[in-house]
Order: C-alpha cells, then sequence, then structure tokens
C-alpha cells in the first residue's frame, strides 16, 4: 500500500517557468511532510518542510503549499533554473511513528536553458 | 556535505555471499535511519535506531540486519544476498527528538551478480 502518491513521474519546465509537484497521502496521522531534492550519485537532501498547522511555507524560490482537508502538497519551484534538474521526492512520517519517513516514488525535473 | 559517512560507495558481491554497510552519523546526531532505494519500490525506510538501541522497523527482510555500536556508528548487514537485493543503500540521521530532519549520506550501491 503506498501511503504517498507522487506526481508527475517527470516534468520539464523551461528556464524561469514554474515547476509544480503534487502528493497526496492516506494516513491520517503523519503530521510531518518534508521534501528533498536528490542529485544523481547524492543522497536525498532536505529542502523545506511543513506541518500541518500552517496552509503555506516559502523559502526562497521554495514554497509548500498544504491542504489538510483533501490531504494533499505540493511543491512551488519558481523561477525554475537549469540548476534545480534533479529528483525530488515528498515525504511525511509521524511522531508516533519515531519520525521514520513515508517517501513518495519521485519527480524527476528537468529545467531547459 | 551532510556530514554522514557511508562506506563503501560501491559493492560487488555474488549471490548467497553476505555485506556489511557502515554509516558514521553526523556529529551530536543519535538516531540513525537504513533505506533502501531501488528502481521499482522507491525509498523504503529499512530500520531505525536510536543511541544503541533498536527503535523502529519498517520492511527489512529478515535476512538483513544491524546495529549501532556506542559510538554511534551504524552496521547494516546483508546476508544470503538475492539478486533483487541490489539497490542503493542509504543511512540518514538526525537528533533523535520528534521529527527533526534526517540528513543523508551519499549512500553505498550494492550490485549482485
Amino acid at each position: 500500500q503506498q501511503q504517498v502518491k507522487q506526481s508527475p513521474q517527470s516534468l520539464i519546465v523551461q528556464k524561469g517557468g514554474i515547476s509544480i509537484i503534487n502528493c497526496a497521502y492516506e494516513n491520517t496521522a503523519f503530521d510531518y511532510f518534508p521534501w528533498y531534492q536528490q542529485f544523481p550519485g547524492k543522497g536525498p537532501a532536505l529542502l523545506i518542510a511543513i506541518r500541518p498547522d500552517v496552509s503555506e511555507k516559502k523559502e526562497g524560490r521554495f514554497t509548500i503549499s498544504f491542504n489538510k482537508s483533501a490531504k494533499q502538497f505540493s511543491l512551488h519551484i519558481m523561477d525554475s533554473q537549469p540548476g534545480d534538474s534533479a529528483t525530488y521526492f515528498c515525504a511525511a512520517s509521524t511522531a508516533s511513528g519515531y519520525s521514520t519517513l513515508t517517501f513518495g516514488k519521485g519527480t524527476m525535473l528537468l529545467v531547459s536553458p | 556535505d551532510s556530514g554522514v559517512t557511508q562506506t563503501p560507495k560501491h559493492l560487488i558481491t555474488a549471490t548467497g555471499q553476505r555485506v556489511t554497510l557502515r554509516c558514521s552519523p553526523r556529529s551530536g546526531d543519535l538516531s540513525v535511519y537504513w533505506y533502501q532505494q531501488s528502481l521499482d519500490q522507491g525509498l523504503q525506510f529499512l530500520i531505525q535506531y536510536y543511541n544503541g538501541e533498536e527503535r523502529a522497523k519498517g520492511n527489512i527482510l529478515e535476512r538483513f540486519s544491524a546495529q549501532q555500536f556506542p559510538d554511534l556508528h551504524s552496521e547494516l548487514n546483508l546476508s544470503s544476498l538475492e539478486l533483487g537485493d541490489s539497490a542503493l543503500y542509504f543511512c540518514a540521521s538526525s537528533g533523535g527528538q520528534r521529527n527533526q530532519p534526517q540528513h543523508f549520506g551519499d549512500g553505498t550501491r550494492l550490485s549482485i551478480l
């Protein structure tokens, strides 16, 4: 059972455009939602995270939007750059689960110059 | 650099063999997590240790085991290896408190021939 569903699998965006990646979850006990960025040959790196008591969090060009009632959250990358080309993973965890992460399947983003 | 060190970077072995993967967490982090990344299953949580004690178990096979030593480094032991065990194995560490960020190493790529 896939508890965090991520879409799209891949995404091509022009430089300067907005990249949008969506995730949906099933477990209402999830209370922490991080996004990770992974470059080839590297481990996932934490990008930005949100808790369900806020609907939006922004850090630089990266914004998480969170819809608790719909059990969905999304990552927006504004002014996308070729250096943003990477695989992005959404994840979720519960406090009772000792913060172990359940990951989405990932989105491969390519930002064309 | 996440501060999490994993060795070796690559491991090639044959079916039926046993291997040990090593992880040194970030300085000060008490919790270590092991994840498996494969093309079909994505990133899956295997097991977590906190200050030497097993804290949570995920989709870890009985052929796999782990431990965390007094100096907080951790080892993941994989035995009776099968072709399907070929994957990237990541270690992550955190302070261990609720929903503290997890920092990932660059992984060990295991290839079973």
